[in-house]
């Protein structure tokens, strides 16, 4: 079956350590997104990418990384730089099309200790 | 300003009736769409329903239908006969622009946490 695939499910860090979260779709979807959750809050745009090898800053995208070098593969990179990083992340792909909207991966739940 | 404003942070609704949840909406673009996602304990995100700007009736799949209203700048999601299965965090969403323009970009409001009781 298609859909995305994010992994780990959940992920520790150590103050100063870069963690990358990992997201892959099999659904042939162009574009792809990188979203946090806070406790209380709807979802922000990280980053995203609506094509190979380009990818746009989103509205918190400071201390995050990405790459888009394969169509199937967004991983987002939290880096030492984003002061709290501790949130629950989701990765979403679309495709161009008027009436559809995301299909999401489950989350990645991130730690800082 | 938010461009999407869901202003009951928790709702509660007895099994079997019906529950409208609301959201309002800011743009100055002509062209947008509107969208109800479920959130459960677990996650996951569960696209529930979808209203386009120049769509003439309101959408309805199932149980949940969208109480569209342009000249007020509403999408309140109504959920009819509501089972324990429903609980959840419901999210408004809204795109802007042409999708071939800007992408399928999302904005979220905050949420609306629905707890259906027996």
């Amino acid at each position: 079956d298609g859909g995305i695939t994010q992994s780990p499910k959940y992920l520790f860090r150590k103050e100063g350590q870069n963690v990358t979260l990992s997201c892959e779709q099999n659904l042939n979807h162009d574009a792809m997104y990188w979203y946090r959750q806070d406790p209380g809050q709807g979802l922000r745009l990280i980053y995203y990418s609506q094509i190979v090898n380009d990818f746009q800053k989103g509205d918190i995208a400071e201390g995050y990384s990405v790459s888009r070098e394969k169509k199937e593969s967004f991983p987002l990179t939290v880096t030492s730089a984003q002061k709290n990083p501790t949130a629950f992340y989701l990765c979403a792909s679309s495709s161009q099309g008027g009436s559809s909207g995301y299909t999401f991966g489950s989350g990645t739940r991130l730690t800082v200790v | 300003a938010q461009k999407i404003t869901q202003t009951q942070p928790g709702m509660f609704v007895q099994e079997k009736e019906a529950v409208t949840l609301d959201c309002t909406y800011d743009t100055s673009d002509p062209s947008y769409g509107l969208f109800w996602y479920k959130q459960p304990s677990s996650g996951e995100m569960i696209f529930l329903i979808y209203q386009g700007s120049y769509d003439q009736q309101n959408a309805t799949e199932g149980r949940y239908s969208l109480n569209f209203q342009k000249a007020r700048k509403s999408a309140n999601l109504v959920i009819s006969a509501s089972q324990l299965g429903d609980s959840a965090m419901y999210f408004c969403a809204m795109r802007e622009g042409m999708v071939t323009g800007g992408g399928n970009k999302l904005t979220f409001g905050t949420g609306t946490q629905l707890k259906v009781e027996l």
